[in-house]
Order: C-alpha cells, then sequence, then structure tokens
C-alpha cells in the first residue's frame, strides 16, 4: 500500500529554518504537494514537486528526491504565523488520481 | 477566503439525527470532494464527484450519504451516526479530478453524542 511518514511536532524559534521531512512508500505517483492548515482553518495549497530537485516560493521552498523515496518542506526567516499543521500528499499513478496525505507536522514558532 | 465555502461550522447531533454538510463552491470547478479529518490522522478521502458523477466512493459506510446536485454543490447527507464519527469533515474543489491543487473550506467540525 501507500503510506507518508512525517514527524508529528516541530518546535522552532522566530527567525529560524525548519526542514519538515516527508518519507513514503509508494509504487509510483504524480508528484509531491505540501498543504498548510492553521488551526481551525482550511487546508491550503503550498507547493507541487513534478520532478526531483528544488522548488522556491519566497520564504518556502520544497524538495523532492525519487530515488530516495524522499521530500521535504524548508520554512525560512520563519514568523509567527507560520504556526501551524504541515502535510504532505502525493497522487499514486495507480489510484485513478486519489491524493493520499501524510498525518501532518504541526509547527510551533516561539519567540 | 479559499473560495469554498461549507456550513454549518459546528453540529452536535445524537446518534438516532439526520443531519446534512453543505459545500458550495465559487471557482467553477469541476471536481468535489469530502474529506474526514481525525486528531493525529491523515485526512481521509471519502467521496470523489467529477462534472456531478461520483468517481470514487472509498468504502464508506451507507450511513454517510452524498449527493452533488450541480457542479458549484456537495452534500453530506448523515443518518445514524456513531460516535467514532466525530470528526472535522472538510469539502474540497479541484479544477478538475486529479489535479493537484486542492481548494479546501474550513470545515464542519462533527460531533456525534
Amino acid at each position: 500500500g501507500q503510506s507518508l511518514e512525517q514527524p508529528s511536532e516541530v518546535t522552532a524559534v522566530e527567525g529560524a529554518i525548519v526542514q519538515i521531512n516527508c518519507t513514503y512508500q509508494t509504487s509510483g505517483f504524480y508528484g509531491l504537494s505540501w498543504y498548510q492548515q492553521h488551526d481551525g482553518g482550511a487546508p491550503t495549497f503550498l507547493s507541487y514537486n513534478a520532478l526531483d530537485g528544488l522548488e522556491e516560493t519566497g520564504r518556502f521552498s520544497s524538495f523532492l528526491s525519487r530515488s530516495d523515496s524522499y521530500g521535504y518542506l524548508l520554512l525560512q526567516e520563519l514568523q509567527m504565523k507560520d504556526s501551524a499543521s504541515y502535510f504532505c500528499a502525493v497522487r499514486p499513478s495507480n489510484q485513478g488520481g486519489k491524493l493520499i496525505f501524510g498525518q501532518g507536522t504541526e509547527l510551533s514558532v516561539k519567540p | 477566503e479559499t473560495g469554498v465555502t461549507q456550513t454549518p461550522r459546528h453540529l452536535v447531533m445524537g446518534m438516532t439525527n439526520k443531519k446534512s454538510l453543505k459545500c458550495e463552491q465559487h471557482l467553477g470547478h469541476n471536481a468535489m470532494y469530502w474529506y474526514k479529518q481525525s486528531a493525529k490522522k491523515p485526512l481521509e478521502l471519502m467521496f470523489v464527484y467529477s462534472l456531478e458523477e461520483r468517481v470514487e466512493n472509498n468504502s464508506v459506510p451507507s450511513r454517510f450519504s452524498p449527493e452533488c446536485p450541480n457542479s458549484s454543490h456537495l452534500f453530506l447527507h448523515l443518518h445514524t451516526l456513531q460516535p467514532e464519527d466525530s470528526a472535522l469533515y472538510l469539502c474540497a474543489s479541484s479544477r478538475r479530478q486529479g489535479a493537484e491543487k486542492l481548494f479546501f473550506g474550513s470545515g464542519t467540525q462533527l460531533s456525534v453524542l
């Protein structure tokens, strides 16, 4: 089957850099996505990696290595508002377009 | 605002009640989804609709019944639920089925007593 593993919690301080890892077990997939969800809010799309390598969008970057079955979300210049849950997700190529999510990483940014 | 609106935001119901969750998207998308989010667990896909036709039913108990009257509206009808069904129910939409970018609503927090 398919599964994604993420750390359940990460804590960092304002201004720091934090990396949230996502390892997966799936035979083939179209790409790796990341979503952010603030407490009580809607998950919002952050990034998508179809190919190996680094994708940068402002303070956030996302990385994918298919050979290592591994990806990460990198958050730079952390701000208090970045405190939220972060989910990685893949779309396996043999499941008709279904999006599989990890269990989420709760990021706490401290002053 | 994501363009996807869910009502109600909170719902408390007894096991013998019948209630409905509503989702509306103003984005002109062709695919809509219901997800269940329980604490410390991955989002679980429940149903997928593409162009108003159900294309996926993820082994969801029959006490959950979806309805998609048009491409902008999605309902989840609930009856004789169990306490373990208490969770956050999220609606999402995308331009087409299989698109990577989903737009989620803020969800309905459901408590079954």
